[in-house]
C-alpha cells in the first residue's frame, strides 16, 4: 500500500517549456488534490477532483491543466512555465468532499523554473 | 484565500515544554483539522474536531475548539524534539468544497 506516489520529485525547466506532474494513490479514494507551497504561503489549491470524471478551479488554477486519468491518477499540467510557478508541488486525495475527510499527501515535486 | 490563520507563525521551546498554536477561521465550518509537515515532507494528518465537539485528546496532543470565537488551539504535552515540524489548521467551510489550509506554525524544539 505505497498511499500517495507522486512523480518527478525534482524537476528544473527553463521558461516556456512544458511538463505533466503526475499523482497516483492506491486507497480507491474519490477525490483528489493538487497543490502548490511557497514560502510563507502556506499551501494554495490548484484544482481538484471531487470524483472520477469531476474537475473544478481551486484558488490559483492559471498556468496550470489538469486531468483525472481513472479514479487512480490526477495529472497536473504546466503548457508553457514560468518563474512563478517555481514551487513545491502536492498532491493529496481523500474520500470525498462531504464531509471533508483526512487528506493523504504525496512526498512533493520540487519545481525551479529558470 | 486562506480561511484559517495560525498563531504564532514560529515557535521554539526547550524539549519537555508543552506548545501550544492557535488557529482562527472566518466562516462557519463543518469540521476543523490539523496537520503536520517535516521538513521536505508531505503533510500528514494528526486530529480532526468536529464542529460540534469542544475538545479532543490524541496521545500527547490536545484540540480545542471554540466556534463562538471561531478559533482552535493544538496543544502538544512534552515536546519532543522529533515534534520539529510545521503545523497546519484545514477548515471545512461548507459541505461540498474543499479544505482550506492555513499558512502554519513552525514549532522548534530544543534538545
Amino acid at each position: 500500500n505505497a498511499g500517495v506516489t507522486q512523480t518527478p520529485k525534482f524537476q528544473v525547466l527553463k521558461t516556456g517549456q512544458s511538463m505533466t506532474l503526475q499523482c497516483a494513490q492506491d486507497m480507491n479514494h474519490n477525490s483528489m488534490y493538487w497543490y502548490r507551497q511557497d514560502p510563507g504561503m502556506g499551501l494554495r489549491l490548484i484544482y481538484y477532483s471531487a470524483s472520477e470524471g469531476t474537475t473544478d478551479k481551486g484558488e490559483v488554477p492559471n498556468g496550470y491543466n489538469v486531468s483525472r486519468l481513472n479514479k487512480r491518477e490526477f495529472s497536473l499540467r504546466l503548457e508553457s512555465a514560468a518563474p512563478s510557478q517555481t514551487s513545491v508541488y502536492f498532491c493529496a486525495s481523500n474520500m470525498g468532499l462531504a464531509p471533508n475527510y483526512e487528506q493523504y499527501f504525496g512526498p512533493g515535486t520540487r519545481l525551479t523554473v529558470t | 484565500s486562506q480561511q484559517g490563520e495560525e498563531d504564532p507563525q514560529a515557535l521554539s521551546i526547550q524539549e519537555g515544554e508543552n506548545a501550544t498554536m492557535n488557529c482562527s477561521y472566518k466562516t462557519s465550518i463543518n469540521n476543523l483539522q490539523w496537520y503536520r509537515q517535516n521538513s521536505g515532507r508531505g503533510l500528514v494528518h494528526l486530529i480532526l474536531i468536529r464542529s460540534n465537539e469542544r475538545e479532543k485528546h490524541s496521545g500527547r496532543l490536545r484540540v480545542t475548539l471554540d466556534t463562538s470565537k471561531k478559533s482552535s488551539s493544538l496543544l502538544i504535552t512534552a515536546s519532543r524534539a522529533a515534534d520539529t515540524a510545521s503545523y497546519f489548521c484545514a477548515t471545512d467551510p461548507s459541505g461540498n468544497t474543499p479544505l482550506v489550509f492555513g499558512k502554519g506554525t513552525r514549532l522548534s524544539v530544543i534538545a
